[in-house]
């Protein structure tokens, strides 16, 4: 178990630019979930993945974000058009889910710490 | 909607001494899972003890017990014999497991900051 794997660690942009991050999750792990955490704050969700199927997007998404877990494995998370508001960590979580819909506990990255200047 | 309410922004406790976090949250929701996650400074988010809303019995691992109250909403998390390492920020989170559009994604609590002081 490598645990789940964020990179990069830190993402230091100007604002307006275009950023992505990755998500490698345990490899068992069927879902994927992306939370944004402000400085003294709790983790808010963003949106998550089963397999390669996105099934909730939170309204704090805007169109400005987009995520994608193509073959169910790796998922990435793109800002558009940065912007001051957007500096947060931005952390990846994995788990395990049963069909039967036992719901394991998630797993969490170390995060991408995103600062816009 | 689910909202889960730390109250105390700040804890600090003496090293081998227990320490009691509290959580309370609000849901319509009857089939559930409560968490409590640390954080240590600058590190990755860690599970510390998970309660299913359907048990009565409070979860412990080790050190770590709840208090679970499902009638008043209410999950606090004791340390017992706390040490240096435990120092973190706590979150308290919430679960649904009703199917909907809340289904499986947490809902993360602000925050207790707890320092152990040696």
């Amino acid at each position: 178990d490598t645990g789940v794997s964020q990179n990069p660690r830190h993402k230091i942009t100007k604002r307006g630019q275009n950023v992505t991050f990755r998500c490698d999750p345990i490899s068992e792990h069927n879902r994927l979930y992306w939370y944004r955490q402000t400085l003294g704050q709790g983790p808010e969700f963003l949106t998550y993945f089963q397999n390669e199927a996105q099934l909730e997007k939170s309204r704090l998404l805007s169109d400005r974000f987009s995520a994608e877990r193509p073959k169910g494995s790796f998922s990435t998370l793109e800002i558009q058009r940065t912007e001051q508001g957007d500096s947060a960590m931005y952390l990846c979580a994995s788990s395990l889910t049963w069909t039967g819909g036992s719901n394991q506990p998630q797993h969490f990255g170390d995060g991408t710490r995103l600062s816009i200047l | 909607a689910q909202t889960v309410t730390q109250s105390q922004p700040e804890m600090s406790v003496q090293e081998a001494e227990t320490v009691t976090l509290s959580c309370t949250y609000d849901t319509s929701e009857s089939n559930y899972y409560l968490f409590w996650y640390k954080q240590p400074p600058s590190r990755q988010m860690i599970l510390v003890i998970r309660q299913e809303a359907y048990k009565q019995q409070n979860a412990t691992e080790n050190r770590f017990s709840v208090n679970f109250q499902k009638a008043a909403k209410s999950f606090s998390l004791k340390i017992s014999d706390s040490q240096l390492g435990d120092t973190a920020m706590y979150f308290c989170a919430f679960m649904n497991l009703t199917k909907g559009t809340s289904y499986g994604k947490l809902t993360f609590g602000q925050g207790t900051i707890l320092t152990v002081h040696p």
